[in-house]
């Protein structure tokens, strides 16, 4: 993926968890990032858009920020219904324009 | 509420074509551009098409274009996908996807999906 992301992050529950997102000047350095959750067997849903911002309803423990070219979700007082698939997105500037995903990170709540 | 549900997929040859629908009701279709996601099993997400609330831009993944049409009908609130030449790595879940902000990716609805499996 154009977006790196790492494969797999684990953490203990009440603990802080952080997943990284990697890309480049055209995508995330240019452009909003967003996240999204999914859990087993559902469809994706918005975590959070334009780079820090929470939809209604999403908590307080999901927090994520951008920094030139990077971008990364934390969660904090992580919970065992937080294990889910969570992947950073934005849309790229070249090649006239693409959305990108990036490959997903798999948090698994020990 | 905002509903979106995808229609259309099934099983199909490889070089065939598939026609997606995705019908979206409870909120202004035609102030929102829309996408098609696309997840292979047990793979990542995928983005596939986006197209702008009055169709005056559309846009494709690599791996679709000239294969795959995104169009709309404001009308009906209806959302298509027309997918040719359908390959074996076409297979996947179909998402579409409401996009509260064009050109961000910030998709805010999503449908259940419906599956397209290419397979001879």
């Amino acid at each position: 993926s154009v977006l790196t992301q790492p494969p797999s992050v684990s953490a203990t529950p009440g603990q802080r968890v952080i997943i990284s997102c990697s890309g480049s000047s055209s995508n995330i350095g240019s452009g909003a990032v967003n996240w999204y959750q999914q859990l087993p067997g559902m469809a994706p849903k918005l975590l959070i858009y334009s780079n820090n911002q929470r939809p209604a309803g999403v908590p307080e423990r999901f927090s994520a920020s951008k920094s030139g070219t990077s971008a990364s979700l934390a969660i904090s007082g992580l919970q065992s219904e937080d294990e889910a698939d969570y992947y950073c997105a934005t849309w790229d500037d070249s090649l006239n324009g693409r959305g990108l995903f990036g490959g997903g990170t798999k948090l698994t709540v020990l | 509420e905002v509903q979106l549900l995808e229609s259309g997929g099934g099983l199909v040859q490889p070089g065939g074509s598939l026609r997606l629908s995705c019908e979206a009701s409870g909120f202004s279709f035609s102030m929102y551009g829309m996408s098609w996601v696309r997840q292979a099993q047990g793979k990542g997400l995928e983005w596939v098409s986006a197209i702008t609330g009055s169709s005056s831009s559309t846009h494709y993944a690599d791996s679709v274009k000239g294969r795959f049409t995104i169009t709309r009908d404001n009308s009906k609130n209806m959302l298509y996908l027309q997918m040719n030449s359908l390959r074996v790595e076409d297979s996947a879940l179909y998402y579409c996807a409401k996009d509260e902000w064009f050109g961000e990716l910030s998709l805010d609805f999503w449908g259940q999906g419906t599956p397209v499996t290419v397979s001879s």
